[in-house]
């Protein structure tokens, strides 16, 4: 079965450039979209089509896809961007998580 | 506004049966492709079960497949996600979520706790 792996956690100080990786065999081959969830809340789609943003998400965040790997990029990172990032993509019909990545800014 | 209301969810034995609502508001349900997705305590996403704008494609995950019935009712701006032979690793809170080849809104989750 496919399979997408993410890092389990991901630091960056305020300002910085934060990078997410996501990984799954010919990933460039599917969409990737990426979920922000804080906790207690549910998931917000931050990414969708491997690059595009839905209205209300602000443009520091970003995505791309290529080879094996999508990666979500949050630049200029803020305080307020400390949560779990999911990518997620479809295999057969059944849409696939990646184990989720905390994202700390500290 | 989009809104998602999930209910049915509480504590179920091993074995037992529940039956898991979405009430849907703020657009044209029967256009969208729906889906619902669960989350175990502490752990991550994981996507359950699909169901075409009216209805033609079904989709299951493996771990649900036989098991759980996703249905919906266009006239009642409604998805339901009947849930059998319920097992303790079905814990978890259940998403109702709108989508296509992504998933654009999620409802606020009802939480299934399968235990004796």
């Amino acid at each position: 079965s496919y399979e997408l792996t993410q890092p389990p956690s991901v630091s960056v100080s305020p300002g910085q450039t934060a990078s997410i990786t996501c990984s799954g065999d010919k990933l460039e081959d599917k969409y990737a979209s990426w979920y922000q969830q804080k906790p207690g809340q549910s998931p917000v789609l931050v990414i969708y089509q491997d690059s595009k943003g839905p209205s209300g998400i602000p443009e520091r965040f970003s995505g791309s896809n290529s080879g094996n790997t999508a990666t979500l990029t949050i630049s200029g990172t803020q305080a307020m961007d400390e949560a779990d990032y999911y990518c997620q993509a479809w295999d057969s019909s059944t849409a696939i998580f990646g184990g989720g990545t905390k994202l700390t800014v500290l | 506004e989009v809104q998602l209301v999930e209910s049915g969810g509480g504590l179920v034995q091993p074995g037992g049966s529940l039956r898991l609502s979405c009430s849907a508001s703020g657009f044209t349900f029967s256009s969208y492709t729906m889906h619902w997705v669960r989350q175990a305590p502490g752990k991550g996403l994981e996507y359950v079960s699909g169901i075409s704008s009216k209805g033609g494609s079904i989709y299951y995950a493996d771990s649900v497949k036989g098991r759980f019935t996703i249905s919906r009712d266009n006239s009642k701006n409604s998805l339901y996600l009947q849930m059998s032979s319920l097992r303790a690793e079905d814990t978890a809170v259940y998403y109702c979520v709108r989508g296509s080849s992504s998933f654009d809104y999620w409802g606020q989750g009802t939480l299934v706790t399968v235990s004796s």
